[in-house]
């Protein structure tokens, strides 16, 4: 069973903080990763995608993705109340065609 | 901007009962997805289809089928609803190649009495 791992929290992030969150993968042959974010009683809705190794940028956003490591992670700058959500990272192997595997979801907090 | 709607946004139905969700896309995506959420079990794939008539089993078939008569049509179906079964219920599609980024629809929050 290919594995997606994330730390469930909650993660208590001050508001204007970096929040910080990290997923693990099992499949070394995934080539698509994504972020969503997930409010509660919500679906979630797609933050971003990430298909290279480094860095991938979007507004306060920013996708890291480390292939030789298995990991890839979310940076969420200037942290906002309304950042406040249960982020999920999904993943998609070499040969899915467009299946997902999602972790389970980091929640996070925001204080003012 | 990519809109998929689902049949409703609560259903209560009781045990043994035949259940339909419905969920349609507006943007011509192939594949089409069902998953079940559960708090601390994340998402869970049902089935999926990447054609009409196509279908593959999910992570957690056993229960359900499901229907791909149009395109943007995809329809699960409890055959006989039981309380296991209560769960939010979420519909999702994508293309079949390129960014194979999902977007979800509102999700059905079924209750089985």
């Amino acid at each position: 069973q290919k594995e997606v791992e994330q730390n469930s929290g909650p993660l208590s992030v001050p508001e204007g903080a970096i929040a910080s969150l990290n997923c693990t993968y099992s499949d070394r042959g995934s080539q698509s990763f994504f972020w969503y974010r997930q409010y509660s009683g919500k679906s979630p809705e797609l933050i971003m995608f990430i298909y290279s190794n480094g860095d991938k940028e979007d507004g306060r956003f920013t996708a890291q993705l480390n292939k030789a490591s298995q990991y890839v992670s979310l940076l969420i700058r200037d942290s906002q109340p309304s950042d406040s959500a249960t982020y999920l990272c999904a993943v998609m192997g070499e040969t899915n065609w467009g299946k997902l595997q999602f972790g389970a979801g980091t929640q996070v907090v925001v204080t003012p | 901007d990519v809109k998929v709607t689902q049949s409703s946004r609560y259903l209560v139905k009781r045990t043994g009962e035949k259940v339909f969700l419905e969920c349609v896309q507006d943007m011509d995506h192939e594949n089409m997805f069902w998953y079940r959420q559960d708090p601390g079990l994340g998402l869970r794939l049902i089935y999926f289809s990447y054609d009409v008539k196509m279908k593959e089993k999910g992570d957690i078939p056993e229960g359900y089928s499901v229907s791909r008569e149009k395109k943007e049509r995809f329809s699960l179906i409890l055959e006989s609803a039981s309380t296991n079964q209560t769960s939010m219920y979420l519909c999702a599609s994508s293309l079949f190649r390129g960014n194979y980024e999902q977007y979800f629809g509102p999700g059905t929050r079924l209750t089985v009495t």
